[in-house]
C-alpha cells in the first residue's frame, strides 16, 4: 500500500513559468513532509519542508503548500528554470521517527 | 558532493552471493540511514542507526543486516542474493534524527544481481 503518492511521472514546463509538482498522502499521522530533488547519478538533495501546523513553505523560488483536510501537499517553483530538471521525490515522516516515506517521483523538464 | 560516501558505486554479482556495501557519513554526524530504490519503487527505508545503535527498522528482508561502527561509519550486508535484490542502494546521514534535522543523501551503490 503506498502511502505517499505523486501521480504524475512526469512534467514539462516551460522556462520562466510555474512548475507544479504535486503529491497525495494517506496516512493522516504523518506530521511533516519534505521534497527532493534528484539529478541522473546523484543521490536526492533536500529542498524543502513543511510540518503539519504550517499550511505554507517558502524558500526562494520554491514553496510547499499543505493540505491536511486534503491529504495533499504540493510544490510550486516560479519562475521554473532548467537547470531545475530533475526527479522530484516527495516524502513524510511522523513524531520523532525519521523513517520517512517517498513517493515514487516526478520527473520535471523545465524547457529553455 | 552532499560529503556522504558510498562503496562500490557498482557491483554486479551472481545469486546465492553475499556483499557489503559501506557508507562513510558526513563528518559531525551520527545518524546513518539506508534506502534502497529499485527499479518501480520510490525511495524505500531501510534502516536507521544513530550514534552504533539501531534507531528504526523499515521492510528489511532477514537476509539483510546492517551496522553502524564506533567511527560511525556504517556497511549493509546482503546475502543470498536474488535477481530481486538488484536495485540502487542509498546511504544517507544527518546530524540528528527527526523533523529539523536535514538527510544528506549519498550517491547510492547499483547492485546487479545476475
Amino acid at each position: 500500500d503506498q502511502q505517499v503518492k505523486q501521480n504524475s511521472p512526469s512534467l514539462s514546463v516551460q522556462e520562466g513559468r510555474i512548475s507544479i509538482l504535486n503529491c497525495d498522502y494517506t496516512n493522516s499521522m504523518f506530521d511533516y513532509f519534505l521534497w527532493y530533488k534528484k539529478y541522473p547519478a546523484e543521490g536526492p538533495t533536500f529542498l524543502i519542508s513543511i510540518s503539519s501546523i504550517k499550511d505554507k513553505n517558502e524558500d526562494g523560488r520554491f514553496t510547499v503548500f499543505l493540505n491536511k483536510s486534503a491529504k495533499h501537499l504540493s510544490l510550486h517553483i516560479v519562475p521554473s528554470q532548467p537547470g531545475d530538471s530533475a526527479v522530484y521525490f516527495c516524502a513524510a515522516g511522523r513524531g520523532s521517527n525519521y523513517k520517512l516515506t517517498f513517493g515514487k517521483g516526478t520527473l520535471l523538464t523545465v524547457n529553455p | 558532493d552532499s560529503g556522504v560516501t558510498q562503496t562500490p558505486k557498482h557491483l554486479i554479482t551472481a545469486t546465492g552471493q553475499r556483499v557489503t556495501l559501506r557508507c562513510s557519513p558526513r563528518s559531525g554526524d551520527l545518524s546513518v540511514y539506508w534506502y534502497q530504490q529499485s527499479l518501480d519503487q520510490g525511495l524505500q527505508f531501510l534502516i536507521h542507526y544513530y550514534n552504533g545503535e539501531e534507531r528504526a527498522k523499515g521492510n528489511i528482508l532477514e537476509r539483510f543486516s546492517a551496522q553502524q561502527f564506533p567511527d560511525l561509519h556504517s556497511e549493509l550486508n546482503l546475502s543470498s542474493l536474488e535477481l530481486g535484490d538488484s536495485a540502487l542502494y542509498f546511504c544517507a546521514s544527518s546530524v540528528g534524527w527527526g523533523p529539523g534535522n536535514t538527510i544528506y543523501f549519498g550517491e547510492g551503490s547499483w547492485l546487479t544481481v545476475v
